[in-house]
């Protein structure tokens, strides 16, 4: 089946920036997705970028699609304790209503 | 967007007993969700589950351990049946979003079960 992959853990340093990397092997993917899931709480959306895009910016947050080398990557600015949390890769494509999640990155801001 | 709430937020089951889960959505969907999330691992989509049809599973799940009801557009349940420890998880129900195009999905907070 098609995969997406991320690493497990990330620890910086409150002020510095946060890179989360991804990969997937569906080709066909249309929407890459950033979620952000907090203690307790669902997973929510946090900013998506369609497959014809290579960069998308919204505040401090800065999407990069690589579609050639299927990687996917979420940029934080000026990381805050607030922003730890697992964050979650996924990607849909339109044969399918389902979308792949990977494992999910737990960030972790030090003070 | 889609408030989502499920009960219970979290169980400790015995082996060989089996769990309903409940979602409950603030607006009417026509497309809901289950997943499963384990330690470490990716987000599992276990069904589909559409109001007025049959639930639709996923490669590795079937209906009598995972039975799911959909008795109208704000409401849907699944059960895990005759539950292991293997079904120790995180139970999430989503929706998708039917006002935009790139397919966005609210989840619900979750059910964190323990299986003994």
């Amino acid at each position: 089946g098609e995969d997406v992959e991320q690493s497990l853990f990330l620890s910086v340093r409150e002020g510095d920036s946060s890179v989360i990397n991804c990969t997937y092997t569906d080709s066909s993917s249309t929407y890459l997705y950033w979620y952000k899931q907090e203690p307790g709480a669902g997973l929510q959306l946090l900013t998506y970028i369609f497959s014809n895009m290579d960069m998308k910016q919204d505040q401090r947050l800065t999407v990069l699609l690589n579609k050639k080398d299927k990687h996917l990557s979420l940029r934080i600015a000026d990381t805050q304790t607030g922003d730890s949390a697992i964050y979650f890769c996924a990607e849909s494509n339109p044969n399918n209503n389902d979308m792949r999640f990977g494992a999910g990155t737990r960030l972790t801001v030090k003070p | 967007s889609a408030v989502i709430s499920q009960k219970p937020s979290r169980d400790i089951c015995q082996r060989g007993t089996s769990l309903t889960i409940q979602c409950q959505v603030d607006s009417q969907v026509t497309m809901m969700f289950w997943y499963r999330q384990q330690p470490g691992q990716s987000l599992t989509l276990i069904a589909t589950a559409n109001q007025g049809s049959e639930a639709t599973y996923e490669s590795g799940f079937v209906i009598d351990k995972f039975p799911i009801s959909r008795p109208n557009l704000t409401f849907s349940t699944l059960t895990v049946s005759n539950m292991s420890p293997e079904d120790s998880s995180i139970y999430l129900c989503s929706v998708e979003s039917s006002g935009t195009t790139y397919n966005e999905q609210f989840f619900g907070p979750g059910t964190r079960l323990t299986v003994l």
